[in-house]
């Protein structure tokens, strides 16, 4: 299975909003609403951000929120703050009953 | 709280099986709706599914690495494995074992992670 695609790296200053797409197939993003993302800080373990294309955690913040459409979900950051500078991963389940990741984005707040 | 440990060789030489352990902690393996995952990261890259476990034994695996995996569980010991054969360098990664849930009602993700294992596939 190959990696879903997300954009190498994203950039924005405090307080603006940014949007990181993620892209798969119809075997994948398109075919379930079981995409979810993961932030993670160097050296840190991955920490679930949203589930369910669009749904939170208890505990994130509402700055982080998720959507879809077609085989490209989204997760957009608004107000960002200097925390938010972190690597962030998508995740769908696939058809073959296994998950798949994308390759990672880099957040950097300016 | 839940929290997961992993545990095993830090060093593993090429060829040979890469076996690693999860420890589950502050609650039962076999309670409740959970799958037991593993993932791993190579240094600088992304994270990489290798496959599951659900509490009745039932396993999903990559298909890319179907062929070199075994996860198992012990419940008597609240802990699974991950049994990875012929090695090789590509195999060099930080392995984290996760708890997955996947019901309807409380949603599809992995929402308890172990704090990672580096693991170094060298001669």
């Amino acid at each position: 299975q190959s990696a879903l695609t997300q954009p190498a790296s994203v950039s924005g200053s405090p307080g603006q909003s940014i949007t990181i797409s993620c892209t798969g197939t119809s075997s994948d993003v398109g075919g379930y609403n079981y995409v979810s993302w993961y932030q993670q800080h160097p050296g840190k373990a991955p920490k679930l951000m949203i589930y369910d294309v669009s749904n939170r955690p208890s505990g994130v913040s509402n700055r982080f929120s998720g959507s879809k459409s077609g085989n490209t979900a989204s997760l957009t950051i608004s107000g960002l703050q200097a925390e938010d500078e972190a690597d962030y991963y998508c995740s769908s389940y696939t058809s073959s009953s296994s998950w798949v990741f994308g390759g990672g984005t880099k957040l950097t707040v300016l | 709280q839940v929290q997961l440990q992993e545990s095993g060789p830090g060093l593993v030489k090429p060829s040979q099986t890469l076996s690693l352990t999860c420890t589950v902690s502050g609650g039962s393996i076999s309670s409740g709706s959970y799958y037991w995952s593993w993932i791993r990261q190579p240094a600088g890259k992304g994270l990489e599914w290798i496959g599951r476990i659900y509490t009745s034994g039932s396993t999903n695996y990559n298909p890319s690495l179907k062929s070199r995996v075994t996860i198992s569980v012990d419940t008597s010991k609240n802990q699974f494995s991950l049994k990875l054969s012929s090695v090789t360098a590509a195999d060099t990664a930080v392995y984290y074992c996760a708890r997955e849930v996947s019901t309807m009602v409380r949603g599809h993700l992995f929402d308890y992670w172990g704090q990672g294992t580096l693991v170094t596939v060298s001669s």
